[in-house]
């Protein structure tokens, strides 16, 4: 069984601040590890993945997560936040005995960011 | 490049009526399609995974009696959500998979009134 927690679902920082926003996950078999942000009334947009390798992984717009084996967690890291990424960001596995053809997803983070 | 398109955008039905969405992969072969839906204020769940030539597997809590899929070439999928009512509204995403990405398209919001 797979799952993915979020612990906070509303997080507001302000702009020029660094972020972090915590994934755990939960999975009976080897997973992909995803991030994705979606902005208002639209629909998901790839911020970055985990296959394997370094477990620091860089995405778009200046996102970085690290893979902890040992935590199983996913954290999403930014440097300094601009307003235009305030979004829901949702953290997703993709197991393997699906062929990493499906997502669970966490139940996102609200991210504010104050001008 | 790789694109999903997801269509309608936007739909309202009646309470007890039927809506059909449609999903076409363009710039790629979708060898599977997974469909899930977004309900209010909540995550996405997973309704089902289709895969070309095998059977379309639901999860927990959805069936193929009120969302039948299709998913009859490796371009396009539908599903179909049979007597909406109101815990069905909310945003429908399909993710197309080739070889190696799953593509999300934009999504289709579902208002039942």
């Amino acid at each position: 069984a797979q799952s993915v927690t979020q612990p906070d679902a509303r997080v507001t920082v302000s702009e020029g601040a660094s972020l972090q926003l915590r994934c755990k996950y939960s999975s009976s078999v080897t997973p992909y590890l995803f991030w994705y942000v979606q902005y208002p009334r639209q629909g998901l947009q790839l911020l970055l993945k985990y296959y394997s390798g370094d477990p620091v992984v860089q995405g778009v717009n200046g996102f970085e997560a690290e893979f902890s084996k040992s935590n199983s967690s996913f954290h999403l890291r930014k440097a300094s936040v601009h307003w235009s990424d305030s979004a829901v960001y949702f953290c997703a596995v993709s197991p393997s005995n699906t062929g990493y053809q499906n997502f669970y997803f966490g139940k996102g983070t609200s991210l504010t960011v104050i001008p | 490049g790789a694109l999903v398109y997801q269509y309608p955008r936007r739909t309202i039905c009646k309470s007890g009526t039927s809506m059909r969405m449609e999903c076409q992969a363009v710039g790629f072969q979708a060898t599977s399609v997974a469909w899930y839906r977004q309900s209010p204020q909540k995550t996405f769940e997973l309704i089902a995974l289709s895969t070309v030539n095998s059977a379309i597997k639901y999860e927990q809590n959805f069936t193929q009696e009120k969302f039948p899929i299709s998913h009859p070439n490796l371009s396009f999928s539908s599903m179909t959500v049979l007597n909406a009512y109101l815990e069905d509204r909310g945003l429908y995403l399909c993710g197309a998979k080739d070889r190696g990405e799953v593509f999300f398209g934009k999504g289709t919001r579902l208002t039942v009134v």
